[in-house]
């Protein structure tokens, strides 16, 4: 049973330039979220999407915008990249139900030069 | 509103037992638990509802406090595996976002 992949698993950017990460959930899994991890600290919410709607979105600008795809894939994109876009962006999926856990995916680093 | 976990940090040779705490200043409907280790993705361990049902691990156990919006992760004669950093999750009653706590390196030593 294959779990959540992402892709790419590295990258690297230039300040102002535009990134695309993909992300496909776990079989039978229906929301994805997604979430930025800075090194030593704990994943921050971006946001949600279930029914290819964004549920809940986090503190993150505009510049982040995502989309899912009704085979519940989802992408993240985003814009105008800045030196603090570093860091591991994790993809997330689950059922909308709230009562079940999390399956993450394994990360796309993105580094910003 | 991040929650707030401790210890932040711990060392335990195998076989001792640990438990990290996790404190939020919100109401909680549920708490999730990861842990994840060194460039790997945070792996699921247990969810504890409010209403107490508990999902998870067999061998993983944890309680959580509704009225204080606490949980605690109980980790038993400990084995070299159980290393990595240790995340709670809290999902508060109208949202279904999963805001997570700051973490708990956990290292296990012969």
């Amino acid at each position: 049973d294959a779990g959540v992949t992402q892709s790419p698993t590295h990258l690297i950017k230039t300040r102002g330039q535009q990134v695309t990460l993909r992300c496909s959930p776990k079989s039978g899994h229906d929301t994805v979220s997604w979430y930025q991890q800075a090194l030593g600290q704990g994943p921050q919410f971006i946001f949600q999407y279930y029914e290819e709607e964004e549920r809940q979105r986090g503190n993150f600008p505009d510049r982040f915008s995502g989309h899912q795809f009704p085979n519940y894939s989802s992408e993240l994109n985003v814009n105008a990249l800045l030196l603090g876009d570093s860091a591991l962006y994790l993809c997330a999926s689950s059922l909308v139900d709230r009562r079940q856990g999390y399956t993450f995916g394994s990360g796309t680093r993105l580094t910003v030069v | 509103q991040q929650p707030v976990q401790s210890p932040q940090a711990v060392i335990l040779r195998e076989g001792e037992d640990a438990v990290i705490n996790c404190s939020s200043s919100k109401a909680l409907y549920s708490v999730h638990w990861y842990r994840q280790k060194h460039g790997e993705a945070p792996v699921f361990l247990m969810i504890l509802l409010k209403g107490g049902e508990q999902k998870g691990h067999e061998k993983i156990s944890a309680s959580f406090n509704e009225k204080k919006q606490q949980s605690s992760l109980y980790l038993t004669a400990s084995q070299l595996s159980y290393s990595g950093t240790y995340f709670c999750g809290t999902r508060g009653g109208g949202g279904n976002k999963l805001t997570f706590g700051t973490g708990t390196q956990l290292k296990v030593e012969l």
